[in-house]
């Protein structure tokens, strides 16, 4: 199973509202990425998850909670969210945190089409 | 909010011509180079990789170059094909950076023309 599936598919939400993102990977991977992309632009990182402790957190506004329950689960939750944290939210995983074995490639989800109105 | 008539840069090819693309990058540390592929509505995906201790790879219809001299990757695909048309982008890491952060590239827009 070489898969990251993320729900919803779709998400449209208030500025006033409480809502999460799921990503779950069954690769047996031990880094886990959460990415925001804009139209026509590359994929920004949000944050990286290396054996389920916050490794990199790239200055992000703290609307954005992350968190990672166990090895196969990263969540993001939002709250207070602003218009223009409308995206594409992709997460994505790989096999070695610490590429002590060498560069892995990243996995990516289909994402999360959020919308903020 | 979104910049007004902001373009990728777009590759048009008709079907069954070699594609070029192509990706310059400026960090000299970076040694592990990736290619995804990116159709609308979805993920990248994966198509190809490359260290720096090598100049050329190959996979299936597609080529990666690297130039470590000018900081430059390219990818080749053969044949292309319809399903090729999409948003391509190059993307590095160092390999003493820890973690796999991988810097993206600007990314570019090819469209298959039947």
């Amino acid at each position: 199973d070489t898969e990251v599936t993320q729900t919803p598919k779709h998400l449209v939400m208030g500025m006033t509202n409480k809502k999460s993102l799921k990503c779950e990977q069954h690769m047996g991977h031990r880094a886990m990425y959460w990415y925001k992309q804009k139209a026509k632009k590359p994929p920004e990182l949000m944050f990286v998850y290396s054996y389920e402790k916050l490794s990199i957190n790239e200055s992000v506004p703290s609307r954005f909670s992350p968190e990672c329950p166990n090895s196969s689960l990263l969540n993001l939750h939002l709250h207070a969210l602003q218009p223009e944290d409308s995206a594409l939210y992709l997460c994505a995983s790989s096999q070695d945190p610490d590429r002590t074995s060498g560069p892995y490639e990243q996995y990516f989800g289909p994402g999360t089409r959020l919308t903020v109105t | 909010g979104e910049s007004v008539g902001l373009h990728l840069p777009t590759l048009s090819v008709q079907e069954g011509d070699n594609s070029i693309i192509n990706c310059a990058y400026s960090n000299s540390a970076s040694d592990y180079f990736i290619w995804y592929k990116q159709e609308s509505g979805k993920g990248p995906q994966f198509i190809i990789d490359i260290r720096s201790n090598m100049d050329k790879r190959q996979g299936q219809r597609v080529t990666v170059l690297l130039n470590k001299t000018v900081k430059h990757l390219s990818l080749q695909i053969a044949a292309t094909q319809p399903g090729d048309s999409a948003v391509y982008f190059c993307a590095e890491t160092p390999l003493n950076h820890g973690n796999n952060r991988l810097a993206f590239g600007k990314g570019n827009q090819v469209v298959v023309i039947p």
